[in-house]
C-alpha cells in the first residue's frame, strides 16, 4: 500500500514565524500535492510537483511556498504565518503512469493553529 | 475546464436505511471518477474510482457508484447505513491531460440509531 506521512498531526505556531510542513511518500511518485481543506469549501489546492524541483501554483499559491529537492518529499512552506493560514493541510501523492485513471493518496494531515 | 458539484453538504440517515450521496461533473473530456471517504481527523481514502468499462463500480464497506453518462452523474450508495459510515465524502473527477484532481465540497454524512 501507498503510505503518505506527514510529519506533525497538529501543529500551533505563532503570527510571523516561518512554518514547515514535510511530507514523504514511498512509493516513488511522481506527483505530488499540497491542499489545505476548510469547512464548507473543501480542498483547495496551493501548490504541485510533478517532478524534482518542478513545482506549479495551484488555486490558493498566496502566502505559500513549497520545495522538491528529493522525489519522495514534499515540503510546503509559509514565508510569514497569518491567523487566516489556520487550516488543515493535506498532501497527496500519485503515480504519472498511466494517464488520469489514477487516484490520488492522502497523508493523515497536519491541523494548524496559528496564534 | 473541470468541475464537481456535490447536492447537499449535510445528509442525515437511520441505521440501516439507504445511503445516497449525489454527485455530478461537468468535464469536457472522459472523466475519470473517484470517491473518498475522510473520518474525523483523518486524510482521505479511495473508496472507489469509475475508469472505463462497467459503469457500476463497487468499492470498499459496501459502497457502490453508478456512472451515468447522459446525466453527467456518479452518485454514491449504500443499501444500508452503519452507524461506522458516518463520516466526510468528496467526490473527485480527473482526466487524462494534466495532474490535478478535482473536488466537490463534500458532503457530510450522519447515521442516527
Amino acid at each position: 500500500d501507498v503510505k503518505v506521512t506527514q510529519s506533525s498531526r497538529y501543529l500551533v505556531k505563532r503570527t510571523g514565524e516561518k512554518v514547515f510542513l514535510e511530507c514523504v511518500q514511498d512509493m516513488d511518485h511522481e506527483n505530488m500535492f499540497w491542499y489545505r481543506q476548510d469547512p464548507g469549501l473543501g480542498l483547495r489546492l496551493i501548490y504541485f510537483s510533478y517532478d524534482v524541483k518542478m513545482k506549479e501554483k495551484g488555486d490558493i499559491p498566496e502566502g505559500y511556498s513549497v520545495s522538491r529537492e528529493k522525489k519522495e518529499r514534499f515540503s510546503l512552506i509559509l514565508e510569514s504565518a497569518s491567523t487566516n493560514q489556520t487550516s488543515m493541510y493535506l498532501c497527496a501523492s500519485r503515480t504519472g503512469e498511466a494517464g488520469g485513471n489514477q487516484p490520488q493518496h492522502f497523508g493523515d494531515g497536519t491541523r494548524l493553529s496559528i496564534l | 475546464a473541470q468541475s464537481v458539484t456535490q447536492l447537499g453538504s449535510h445528509v442525515s440517515v437511520s441505521e440501516g436505511a439507504l445511503v445516497l450521496l449525489r454527485c455530478n461533473y461537468s468535464s469536457s473530456v472522459p472523466p475519470y471518477l473517484f470517491w473518498y471517504v475522510q473520518y474525523p481527523n483523518q486524510g482521505l481514502q479511495l473508496l472507489l474510482k469509475y475508469t472505463t468499462g462497467a459503469t457500476l463500480v463497487k468499492g470498499i464497506n459496501g459502497f457502490e457508484a453508478e456512472f451515468k453518462k447522459s446525466e453527467t452523474s456518479f452518485h454514491l450508495t449504500k443499501p444500508s447505513a452503519h452507524m461506522s459510515d458516518a463520516a466526510e465524502y468528496f467526490c473527485a473527477v480527473s482526466v487524462n491531460t494534466g495532474n490535478q484532481f478535482y473536488f466537490g465540497t463534500g458532503t457530510s454524512l450522519t447515521v442516527i440509531p
